[in-house]
């Protein structure tokens, strides 16, 4: 166990609709990481936080946002959703950005568009 | 051409061989390299790093650089079933905790046959 949590564990939802992610950092982690895990594209970052603030974008796209909030939990809000967008959404978090801390990954949230 | 090449197998082998599996990569300016172990539905765990060129041991799995060639591996010996899983290589120019800018490989599932 990373000690990082993500909800739901598994969701089904229909194209066009929105839906959030949630993510628990480990105890004591201020950075916040997202990263989408397709067959065809492998493991993909999205966007860093880093104690609330945005500290760097991926391949994220517009429909896609998210934020950290002051309790450091992270949300991942994908909207206008398409069957593409199915795949498996990882939240990491780490002590800090810098060089020298490991990334810890939560289990997922599986996202399944039909 | 992706950034970096991993064969995505699934390769199988009876448990106590010698397992080696190999990335290869084209941006000369990688200098941090890593492995990820992930197993069935959980998220991906740091398993090694390295930095530059060189070995690295750690246990059974050893962690090797030919920056020359622009080649990584890993070899894992006296394998056992509990190291079936699929392992990722990920490669930074600027240290293993820049999530923003380390790069995945697509992942090799790996499987040992008791």
């Amino acid at each position: 166990d990373s000690g990082v949590t993500q909800t739901p564990k598994h969701l089904i939802t229909a194209t066009g609709q929105r839906v959030t992610l949630r993510c628990s950092p480990r105890s004591g982690d201020l950075s916040v990481y997202w990263y989408q895990q397709s067959l065809d594209q492998g493991l993909q970052f999205l966007i860093q936080y880093y104690n609330g603030e945005e500290r760097a974008k991926g391949n994220i796209l517009e429909r896609f946002s998210a934020q950290q909030f002051p309790d450091l939990h992270s949300e991942l809000n994908l909207s206008s959703l398409e069957l593409g967008d199915s795949a498996l959404y990882f939240c990491a978090s780490s002590v800090s950005p810098g060089p020298g801390n490991t990334i810890y990954f939560g289990e997922g949230s599986w996202l399944t568009v039909v | 051409q992706k950034e970096v090449e991993q064969d995505p197998g699934p390769l199988s082998v009876p448990e106590g061989a010698i397992v080696s599996l190999n990335c290869t990569y084209s941006n000369s300016a990688f200098q941090y390299f890593m492995w990820y172990r992930q197993y069935s539905r959980k998220g991906p765990e740091l398993l090694m790093y390295t930095y530059s060129s060189g070995n690295k041991e750690d246990g059974r799995f050893t962690a090797q650089v030919d920056k020359s060639s622009k080649y990584i591996s890993l070899f894992i010996r006296d394998s056992q079933p509990s190291d079936s899983a699929t392992y990722l290589c990920a490669m930074s120019a600027t240290g293993y905790s820049s999530a923003s800018k380390i790069i995945f490989g697509s992942g090799t599932r790996l499987s040992i046959r008791p």
